[in-house]
């Protein structure tokens, strides 16, 4: 594997449901990203890891919640979400914060 | 607030025809701009960082440049394969440099 590797690529979920979206990089970057896109919107960063720490919070919903236990996995775990959480979610690494950063291929959210 | 805003949101081109794409921003204190390209269904792959007023970066048909205020996305004689949706970023200096400040894109056809 190399870049930025996410999986799933497709989650259909309901409101009620637990589930966990998993993003690897295999660049040997310090900085990893959660970032959501919505049809018709900028992307928008949710969370910020810099050497396992979390550095940014977006104002994110409590219902996403982040886990670095590495510098080479971040997840991002999701429950009891609402239909407007769905979207596409990407996963970005970068040797520094604040280097250019590389995405993963994105995980296709859609909350029913 | 920083603030990204792209035009035109979608522009269509004959192969060929060359044009640019524009990136206006406002930001406190400017220490990054970066263009990506995203193909439908998968992840923004970065093209360029330019860091300063008058900066120019070229790859193959593509040539970013730089002022104060915009930074314009110069396609030459395009390719149908050049067809993407194209992001802007920019980056701040000091509390929040972490944070990538996205446009909402310009969404580039090449007709052959």
């Amino acid at each position: 594997e190399t870049g930025v590797t996410q999986t799933p690529r497709h989650l259909v979920m309901g409101m009620t449901n637990k589930k966990s979206l998993k993003c690897e990089q295999h660049l040997g970057h310090n900085a990893m990203y959660w970032y959501k896109q919505s049809a018709k919107k900028p992307l928008e960063l949710m969370f910020v890891y810099s050497l396992e720490e979390r550095v940014e919070n977006n104002s994110v919903p409590s219902r996403f919640s982040p886990e670095c236990p590495n510098s080479s996995h971040l997840f991002l775990h999701l429950h009891t979400l609402q239909p407007e959480d769905s979207a596409l979610y990407l996963c970005a690494s970068s040797q520094d914060w604040a280097d250019e950063q590389f995405f993963g291929p994105g995980t296709r959210l859609t909350v029913l | 607030e920083d603030q990204v805003t792209q035009s035109p949101e979608a522009l269509r081109l004959q192969e060929g025809e060359s044009s640019s794409l524009n990136c206006s921003y406002t930001v406190s204190g400017l220490r990054g701009l970066f263009w990506y390209r995203q193909d439908p269904g998968k992840g923004p792959e970065f093209l360029f960082t330019l860091y300063s007023a008058g900066e120019e970066k070229e790859k193959e048909r593509l040539k970013a440049t730089l002022t104060k205020k915009e930074s314009f996305l110069h396609i030459t004689a395009p390719k149908p394969e050049d067809s993407a949706t194209y992001l802007c970023a920019v980056q701040a200096i000091g509390k929040g440099a972490q944070k990538l400040v996205f446009g909402q894109g310009t969404r580039l056809t090449i007709n052959p």
